[in-house]
């Protein structure tokens, strides 16, 4: 499929908030995911949204949801160093159970 | 509940050889999704299983086919394996029904090709 757009890398401090942004490429997708991934290890669902919210809440998470411009974000509050990893975004297509990922954001966060 | 595994974990292979990957799914899960992961393209899907039926196809060459078992797990193929093969790859399971959008992976089989 087309491409999903993430920025590549994003350094906070820990304490500070994360924001991670993503635009994804069809309109008609019925959800969109965020997953993390630690160095060596599969893929850990965070949450997701389903395409006709605009925002979720969940614990330390924020996932905003922009149809119009296509755009969503994740927002981490008080990132710890333990959230350092690879953040992606993923949309579902083809009936839903395929995803169509994007290249992964790497979040550092520094003491 | 026991998450989604897969085996072997590590494999190396040689060219033009051929490999089998196996997974087995959440207890209870009936979707099976496959996906490659490598430094230059990213996650891209390959194919999804339900029910012992291939469902959804991504585009990749023929020498990449799939499985599903009665029992849910499912084994993917490689023949004639490249060197762009060497990948992860990782499986993902989903319910059949209720909350059926949850896609839940696995740790992965790291396929190095030499």
């Amino acid at each position: 499929g087309e491409d999903v757009e993430q920025s590549l890398f994003l350094s906070v401090r820990e304490g500070d908030s994360s924001v991670i942004n993503c635009t994804y490429t069809d309109s008609s997708s019925t959800y969109l995911y965020w997953y993390k991934q630690e160095p060596g290890a599969g893929l850990q669902l965070l949450t997701y949204i389903f395409s006709n919210m605009d925002m979720k809440q969940d614990q330390r998470l924020t996932v905003l949801l922009n149809k119009k411009d296509k755009h969503l974000s994740l927002r981490i509050a008080d990132t710890q160093t333990g959230d350092s990893a690879i953040y992606f975004c993923a949309e579902s297509w083809n009936s839903g159970y395929a995803l169509n990922f994007g290249k992964g954001t790497s979040l550092l966060v520094t003491p | 509940k026991a998450g989604v595994t897969q085996t072997p974990r590590y494999l190396i292979k040689t060219r033009g050889q051929q490999v089998t990957l196996s997974c087995s799914p959440i207890s209870g899960h009936r979707s099976v999704s496959w996906y490659q992961q490598t430094p230059g393209q990213g996650l891209q899907f390959l194919f999804e299983y339900f029910s012992e039926t291939q469902r959804n196809k991504g585009n990749f060459p023929g020498r990449f086919s799939g499985r599903q078992f009665s029992n849910s797990r499912s084994e993917m193929n490689v023949s004639t394996l490249e060197l762009g093969d060497s990948a992860l790859y990782l499986c993902a399971s989903s319910a059949s029904s209720g909350r059926a959008w949850e896609q839940y992976f696995g740790p992965g089989t790291r396929l190095t090709v030499t």
